[in-house]
């Protein structure tokens, strides 16, 4: 399958950990976004890449909360000292290009006890 | 600022009648719009997305849309629905800076 995918699927942790989620965009796809789901809500846009250039983050995006590209090709969401209103589902999205067609992977669903 | 306003939070309808899915948006410059359909434990999927030209927009599954600019909405509608069209359906707005702002979703319920 040649979908996004992302990893882990689900996470719990202890409020004050760090967490690292992993996006693997569809090959060839320049742009990946992440955003976040809670419950009850639709997803909020949190920032975007353009191959490895961060070019928008969200005022929603505290300093606790950091992206990368490094390569881009897969991105890394890190949020550290969670929150318990951290707890939400973590979605990534790619496309092949700007106003392309979002494609989004399953999620990455954060449980912060 | 671009918003979305979806004005049911839930739609119950009964399997095989017809199904509208209401959607407003409000936004300063010309957008794209959108309907995302999320599926129990499954992510987004695109099921119809208006860019420019006609304003009524077939997706996916046997569902289309209407784009009414004076009216600002962006409504879904399936003639004829079936159960496995249960799910939760996003309305969207982008405008040329790419990223997607969702409203808040509508379940659609399917009765037997």
């Amino acid at each position: 399958d040649t979908g996004v995918s992302q990893d882990p699927r689900h996470k719990i942790t202890k409020r004050g950990q760090n967490v690292t989620f992993r996006c693997d965009p569809i090959s060839e796809h320049n742009r990946l976004y992440w955003y976040r789901q809670t419950l009850g809500q639709g997803p909020e846009f949190l920032t975007y890449f353009q191959n490895e250039a961060q070019l928008e983050k969200s005022r929603l995006l505290s300093d606790r909360f950091s992206a990368e590209r490094p390569k881009g090709s897969f991105s890394t969401l890190e949020i550290q000292r969670t929150e318990q209103g951290d707890s939400a589902m973590y979605l990534c999205a790619s496309s092949l290009e700007a106003y392309n067609e979002q494609f989004f992977g399953p999620g990455t669903r954060l449980t912060v006890l | 600022a671009q918003s979305v306003t979806q004005l049911d939070s839930q739609v119950p309808v009964f399997e095989e009648a017809p199904v509208e899915l209401r959607c407003n948006y409000s936004s300063s410059v010309s957008v794209y719009l959108f309907w995302y359909v999320q599926y129990p434990n499954q992510g987004l999927q695109l099921l119809l997305k208006y860019l420019s030209g006609s304003t009524l927009v077939k997706g996916i599954n046997g569902f289309e849309a209407e784009f009414n600019k004076s009216q600002t909405s962006f409504h879904l509608r399936k003639p004829s629905v079936h159960i496995s069209d249960t799910a939760e359906y996003f309305c969207a707005v982008s405008d040329r800076d790419d990223k997607i702002i969702f409203g808040k979703g509508t379940r659609l319920h399917i009765l037997p």
